[in-house]
């Protein structure tokens, strides 16, 4: 059974500096997401990594997947308040179009 | 404008009174699935559809049903809804089959079940 676990749930972080958010997860997978979900509002897409080696960048956000280490890492570069939202992966399970969420980084950036 | 629409965004009903929380998307898209939010526990997959007529099992599906007659519909039936299920639920849909596309969500629906 495919589990994920995303480290830390919690994290304060001061705006300018630079963080890291894991996620782990248990068995063989094609495909990660990141998802970013605002206060009482819906999930936005933020990263697909498709491959091992995968890297992708946004703005001070940026993405990598290992698939041997079965480790995904959100890195958060000179955090502004704009960033304080909960992240969620995602990571594929056995069939298609199955979907197994961690439970998600609750990130607040203080001034 | 493109979009994943559900309805209704708050719903509050009593134990075994059946219930549909609809969802539709304008995209075309051919994947769609349901999932329920709760603290603590992030989003946990219900039941998702690869295409017309094609849905199965999430990781969560007892108590639910799912149809998918058009692609662009797919609405989430409680038949006899419990306390349990009384969670925010979110309906997303992606372009492809194979998931490697990235998810459209909808705005979410907050069941409460007394």
């Amino acid at each position: 059974e495919l589990k994920v676990e995303q480290n830390p749930l919690f994290l304060s972080m001061q705006e300018g500096k630079n963080y890291t958010i894991y996620c782990n997860y248990s068995t063989t997978s094609d495909r990660l997401y990141w998802y970013r979900q605002d206060p009482g509002k819906s999930l936005e897409s933020l990263f697909v990594l498709l491959s091992n080696g995968a890297v992708k960048q946004e703005g001070r956000l940026m993405a990598s997947l290992d698939t041997k280490a079965r480790l995904s890492t959100l890195h958060i570069t000179a955090a502004v308040h704009d960033l304080s939202a909960t992240y969620f992966c995602a990571v594929g399970g056995g069939s298609q179009g199955n979907l197994i969420f961690g439970k998600g980084t609750k990130l607040s950036v203080k001034p | 404008e493109a979009q994943v629409t559900q309805n209704p965004r708050y719903l509050i009903t009593v134990t075994g009174k059946k219930l549909t929380v609809t969802c539709s998307q304008n995209m075309n898209h051919e994947y769609m699935s349901w999932y329920r939010q709760d603290p603590g526990l992030g989003l946990r997959q219900i039941y998702y559809s690869m295409n017309v007529e094609v849905t199965d099992k999430g990781d969560v599906p007892e108590g639910y049903k799912v149809s998918r007659k058009e692609k662009r519909n797919f609405p989430l039936i409680l038949e006899s809804p419990s306390p349990n299920q009384t969670s925010l639920y979110f309906c997303a849909s992606s372009l492809s089959k194979t998931v490697g596309e990235k998810l459209f969500f909808g705005s979410g629906t907050q069941l409460s079940v007394l």
